[in-house]
């Protein structure tokens, strides 16, 4: 079945400092999304790239996806306190009712 | 709108004893999921479904029921409660299968004694 990996699985930074996670599918993609779960919380949604190549910003963080819709990465420029969390992404396969989701990236900040 | 709403909040059961866990989306959304997530562990699919009146097994189906009689609702059941099914549970629900972005719910904190 799809698998899809994440990469690292732990980040420690200091403040300032950029981020990046990237997950790999081992299937071609129709989509990717991401999302943030900040301790003890739910993850909730950021973004969901379907387009071969495409690379969106929000503020400081931004997403890519690979030419091969096989790859995806989130960059965080100049890491702040509040991006303390864990990083999920999640791929969908055509034709899938579900997506898989990575075993997540957890981001601690040091101020 | 409340979003996705999980009932209860927690719980504690003991080995052998029966639940269920309810989940709620006022969005209208098609499909809802059911995942169970360990301590410092990721997110594992247990069931899901594509719209009212279906179901489908995930990663991790084994001692788990669900059902899905109201497009709104989507239940979970654990007939005989382990403790390896200590966890917390979350539902999420996405629009279609084109709009997969899934919306969680808060979680459902389960201890099995």
């Amino acid at each position: 079945g799809q698998q899809v990996m994440q990469i690292p699985q732990y980040q420690h930074v200091q403040e300032g400092e950029d981020f990046t996670t990237y997950c790999n599918s081992s299937t071609t993609l129709s989509n990717i999304q991401w999302y943030k779960q900040r301790p003890g919380g739910h993850p909730v949604f950021l973004i969901q790239l379907v387009k071969s190549g495409e690379v969106k910003k929000q503020k400081r963080l931004t997403f890519q996806f690979g030419e091969a819709k096989k790859n995806s990465s989130l960059h965080i420029t100049a890491t702040q306190t509040t991006d303390v969390g864990t990083y999920f992404c999640a791929g969908g396969e055509y034709n899938a009712g579900k997506s898989t989701f990575g075993d997540g990236t957890t981001l601690t900040v040091k101020p | 709108n409340a979003g996705v709403t999980q009932t209860p909040k927690f719980r504690v059961l003991k080995t052998g004893q029966s639940m269920t866990l309810l989940c709620a989306q006022d969005m209208n959304h098609e499909y809802m999921y059911w995942y169970r997530q360990d301590p410092g562990m990721g997110l594992r699919l247990i069931h899901y479904s594509v719209g009212e009146g279906t179901t489908a097994k995930g990663e991790v189906p084994d001692g788990y029921n669900v059902s899905r009689l109201k497009k709104q609702n989507f239940l979970l059941g654990l007939e005989s409660a382990a403790p390896s099914q200590t966890s917390v549970y979350f539902c999420a629900s996405s629009y279609s299968a084109l709009r997969k972005e899934q919306y969680f719910g808060p979680g459902t904190r389960l201890t099995v004694t």
